[in-house]
């Protein structure tokens, strides 16, 4: 079966520093890897996906994550980050089974 | 607005009751999936319907059942139900069943059991 580790549940980071938001899985397969975040009282969005291809995957609102096969790793970046990115964000797995899993989550406090 | 909708957006009830939960997914996709988002155990897949079956199973207890209906809205019957069920709870949809498509999440039910 799959897991998904996301390292630190709460990330702060100041107005216009780099955002990092780390994401490990474990597969015996190659998997399908999705980053999505999910804003106060409201359901979860797709900021990004990889599928096959280019390991590097750009998103929405000036994220991209970049698969990394040999660390296991999907970590989410953003060179810059705004006030409206404090959100909760979650990195994600699912096989072809179609079993889908999901990380706890990292809760992303932007400091003015 | 992802186009998927779910009703009601808050329920309260009592333990030992039986709710049901009801998801619309966006227009042309057939693919829906439930998934319950509580603070300890995260967000966990509960199951996934295609086109009224069956495709995939989560961590879904005995006391939940779910079903797809012929135009495609959802519902999730949760009964006997106890504290420790009170958590958000999301509905998906997508066009494919595929593991690689791109899920649509509804704004949520938050269930509250007293």
């Amino acid at each position: 079966a799959q897991s998904v580790t996301q390292l630190g549940s709460h990330v702060s980071v100041s107005e216009g520093a780099l955002v990092l938001l780390r994401c490990n899985y474990s597969s015996s397969v190659p998997p399908y890897l999705f980053w999505y975040v999910q804003y106060p009282n409201q359901g979860l969005q797709l900021l990004l996906k990889y599928t096959t291809g280019a390991t590097l995957v750009k998103g929405i609102n000036g994220f991209e994550a970049e698969f990394k096969k040999s660390e296991t790793s999907f970590h989410l970046t953003k060179p810059s980050a705004h006030r409206s990115d404090a959100a909760e964000y979650f990195c994600a797995v699912s096989e072809p089974g179609n079993q889908f899993y999901f990380g706890t989550g990292t809760s992303l406090t932007v400091i003015p | 607005d992802s186009g998927v909708t779910q009703t009601p957006k808050h329920l309260i009830t009592a333990t030992g009751q039986r709710v049901t939960l009801r998801c619309s997914p966006r227009s042309g996709d057939l693919s829906v999936y439930w998934y319950q988002q509580s603070l300890d155990q995260g967000l966990q897949f509960l199951i996934q319907y295609y086109n009224g079956e069956e495709r995939a199973k989560g961590n879904i207890l005995e006391r939940f059942s779910a079903q797809q209906f012929p135009d495609l809205h959802s519902e999730l019957n949760l009964s006997s139900l106890e504290l420790g069920d009170s958590a958000l709870y999301f509905c998906a949809s997508s066009v494919d069943p595929k593991a690689a498509d791109t899920q649509y999440f509804g704004p949520g039910t938050r269930l509250t059991v007293l």
